[in-house]
C-alpha cells in the first residue's frame, strides 16, 4: 500500500516473549492506528496516535503498548506474548480526524 | 455493547448482476461513514465514504445510501465483476475529539460467480 509499510510481513514466536511490529509512513499522517483482525470479531483497535509521543488505548489494549518518538514511525509491542494474540495486525494512517483511513498489507503473528 | 453490524455474513451475486450489502449502525452521534474492500491476504481498501448530512453518494459502479432516521448503511456495487468478490466492512465514526476513531463492522463475504 502506497506510503505505508509494516514490518514484519510474518512472525512465529514463542509465548512470553516480547514482540515489537513496526509501521512507517511516508505520507506525513498525523494519525496512526493498530488494529488486530480475527475471524468473528472484524477489526479491533488496539491503540492509536494523534501526534508524536500522543496516544490512547483503543478497546483491546491490554497486553499491548505502543510508541510515537517520530511521525513516520509507530511501534506495537507485545510485552510477553500470549497465544491469544495470535492475529493479523493492522496499521493505518489518517491525515486528519474524520476522515478515511490508508492500511498497511498487514502482519501475520502467529504465538506458539 | 455499541457496534456497528451486518445484516448478512455472505452474498453471493451472478456476474453481471447489481449487489447491495447492508450495514446498520447504533450510534446516533455517528458523523462520517466508509466502505472499505478487503481482498484474502490484503489490507482493507477505502471505497466510498459519506457524511451523515448527505443521503447519497456515487463513485465509479459504487453507490452508498445513508438513512440516518433506522441508522442503515448501504452499498449497491453495479455490474458486479468477479474482481468484486472480497469482503466488504462499514465503519462508522463517532465524531470523538481525540482523534478519528473508526469502529468496524464484521464484514459481508461477497462472492460474484461467472
Amino acid at each position: 500500500d502506497a506510503g505505508i509499510t509494516q514490518s514484519p510481513r510474518h512472525k512465529v514466536t514463542e509465548t512470553g516473549t516480547p514482540v515489537t511490529l513496526r509501521c512507517h509512513q511516508t505520507e506525513n499522517h498525523r494519525y496512526m492506528y493498530w488494529y488486530r483482525q480475527d475471524p468473528g470479531h472484524g477489526l479491533r483497535l488496539i491503540h492509536y496516535s494523534y501526534g508524536v509521543k500522543d496516544t490512547d488505548k483503543g478497546e483491546v489494549s491490554d497486553g499491548y503498548s505502543v510508541s510515537r518518538s517520530k511521525t513516520e514511525d509507530f511501534l506495537l509491542t507485545l510485552e510477553s506474548a500470549t497465544s491469544s494474540q495470535t492475529s493479523v495486525y493492522f496499521c493505518a494512517i489518517s491525515a486528519s480526524s474524520n476522515y478515511g483511513y490508508t492500511f498497511g498489507s498487514g502482519t501475520r503473528l502467529t504465538v506458539v | 455493547g455499541e457496534s456497528v453490524g451486518l445484516h448478512l455474513p455472505t452474498l453471493s451475486v451472478q456476474e453481471g448482476d447489481n449487489s447491495i450489502i447492508n450495514c446498520a449502525y447504533s450510534n446516533s452521534a455517528s458523523d462520517y461513514f466508509i466502505w472499505y474492500k478487503q481482498e484474502s491476504g490484503k489490507g482493507p481498501q477505502f471505497i466510498i465514504d459519506i457524511r451523515s448530512n448527505m443521503d447519497k453518494r456515487q463513485g465509479q459502479r459504487v453507490t452508498v445510501l445513508l438513512n440516518k432516521t433506522v441508522k442503515h448503511l448501504s452499498l449497491q456495487i453495479a455490474a458486479t465483476q468477479p474482481g468484486d468478490s472480497a469482503v466488504y466492512f462499514c465503519a462508522e465514526n463517532r465524531g470523538e475529539t481525540s482523534g478519528s476513531r473508526l469502529t468496524f463492522g464484521e464484514g459481508t463475504q461477497l462472492t460474484v460467480n461467472p
